[in-house]
């Protein structure tokens, strides 16, 4: 078992650039998960997809934001156009199923100067 | 919507003492998920511990064991015999059953665990 594997680990960025975020979940989890960690706000959701589709995206903070699930083995999340507000870790989670717990990537630290 | 609190923003415990870290939350629901996960400084999430609302025995994982008190919507983290490896944050979390887990995780701000050797 490989865990959630995400990448990039870091990313450094100008503002107005576009940004992808990208994840491999544990394989036969259906449920995955983006989350975003600040100090001011801690750990937030940003959205969640059941079987490859979207359930819930009202943790999305504006229309910049948007991801993706094409397969149940990729997913990406996407920033166009990055601002510095956005500099956070980024965390990408999968679950087999309601009952279990999340099982976490190691993050991707996002720097948008 | 569910809340979960931890008011400890940082603790400190000798080497080989006990420590407890706190949280609570809200919830009106009656059968949930709670967690504990540990952040050390490489940042990765790592499972620590968990509890099934509808249980009342605490759960125990080696040295890490929870006081859950359901009525009282308290969730205590105990960590015996604290090791150098323990230090990092803490974060309670909470996950409904309702909607099909939708909600994922919601997480408390966290504790800052240092180990004073």
């Amino acid at each position: 078992d490989a865990g959630v594997i995400q990448s990039p680990r870091h990313e450094v960025t100008e503002m107005g650039q576009e940004v992808t975020l990208r994840c491999k979940p544990i394989s036969g989890h259906n449920s995955l998960f983006w989350y975003r960690q600040t100090m001011m706000r801690g750990l937030e959701l940003l959205i969640y997809f059941n079987n490859n589709v979207p359930i819930d995206d009202s943790g999305m903070p504006e229309d910049r934001f948007s991801a993706k699930m094409p397969n149940a083995s990729f997913s990406t999340l996407k920033i166009q156009p990055s601002e510095p507000r956005d500099s956070a870790v980024y965390f990408c989670a999968s679950s087999p199923s309601q009952l279990s717990p999340l099982h976490f990537g190691n993050g991707t630290r996002l720097t948008v100067t | 919507a569910q809340t979960v609190t931890q008011s400890q923003p940082e603790m400190s415990v000798q080497e080989a003492e006990t420590v407890t870290l706190s949280c609570t939350y809200d919830t009106s629901e009656s059968d949930y998920y709670l967690f504990w996960y540990k952040q050390p400084p490489s940042r990765q999430m790592i499972l620590v511990i968990r509890q099934e609302a509808y249980k009342q025995q605490n759960a125990t994982e080696n040295r890490f064991s929870v006081n859950f008190q359901k009525a009282a919507k308290s969730f205590s983290l105990k960590i015996s015999d604290s090791q150098l490896g323990d230090a990092a944050m803490y974060f309670c979390a909470y996950r409904s059953l309702l909607g099909g887990g939708a909600d994922g995780l919601t997480f408390g701000k966290g504790t800052h665990l240092i180990i004073q050797p």
